[in-house]
């Protein structure tokens, strides 16, 4: 069963607007969640990280929000630019290092 | 630093071939693992080390075995290849130890394009 859940295959964004990436997870002992950015042929780099202690974090032009209640977390990205097209992956742990466990990803296409 | 290194960077295999993927690190990381990553499923873990000669299974450990002889390589071995086993594989490494409040990030490959016919 997916712990962690994507619902979004693939969005579309214009360049200098708001990028909304969604995830969903199930279990409650997860503590840690992170966003990596993959480009093709390469291999996933982090982004950004928030733990269960916190609802926000920021980094630049990218925050994450965390919704415990909800089980949720969001990844925004202001403003977007075309290098910012990738794959998003949500991943989330129960420890702060360790084996994560992955959604699907998030396409996102910037269009000038 | 060259990070984390695998090579091949591609492979095709016909059916019951076997072939080892080679992971490196120079990081001095205590943890090392592998994951596959499959259209629509995300990166699913396969094997993990937390040290040298510790190892243990993750999601998806069937047909695959590994071993780890020195903190900086991790090679993952496949027995016997299967069509299903067409993926692309990724290794990654971190330190295994706490950061306050923060998770302490997994640094990964460029992955291999492994092909079974």
């Amino acid at each position: 069963d997916q712990q962690v859940k994507q619902n979004s295959p693939s969005l579309s964004v214009q360049e200098g607007r708001i990028s909304i990436l969604n995830c969903d997870y199930t279990n409650s002992m997860f503590d840690y969640f992170l966003w990596y950015k993959k480009y093709p042929a390469e291999g996933p780099t982090f982004l950004i990280s928030i733990s269960s202690i916190k609802d926000k974090n920021e980094d630049g032009r990218f925050t994450v929000f965390l919704n415990k209640s909800a089980k949720h977390l969001s990844l925004h990205i202001v403003p977007s630019q075309p290098g910012d097209s990738a794959v998003y992956f949500c991943a989330a742990s129960v420890n702060p290092w360790g084996k994560l466990q992955f959604g699907a990803g998030t396409q996102v296409v910037v269009t000038p | 630093n060259a990070g984390v290194t695998q090579t091949p960077k591609f492979q095709v295999l016909k059916t019951g071939q076997s072939m080892t993927l080679q992971c490196a690190q120079d990081m001095n990381h205590e943890y090392m693992s592998w994951y596959r990553q499959d259209p629509g499923m995300g990166l699913r873990l396969i094997h993990y080390s937390v040290g040298a000669g510790i190892t243990d299974q993750g999601e998806v450990p069937n047909g695959y075995n590994v071993s780890r002889s020195t903190t900086e390589d991790f090679p993952l071995r496949l027995l016997s290849a299967a069509p299903s086993q067409t993926s692309v594989y990724f290794c990654a490494s971190s330190y295994a130890r706490e950061l306050i409040g923060s998770y302490n990030e997994q640094f990964f490959g460029p992955g291999t394009r492994l092909t079974v016919l």
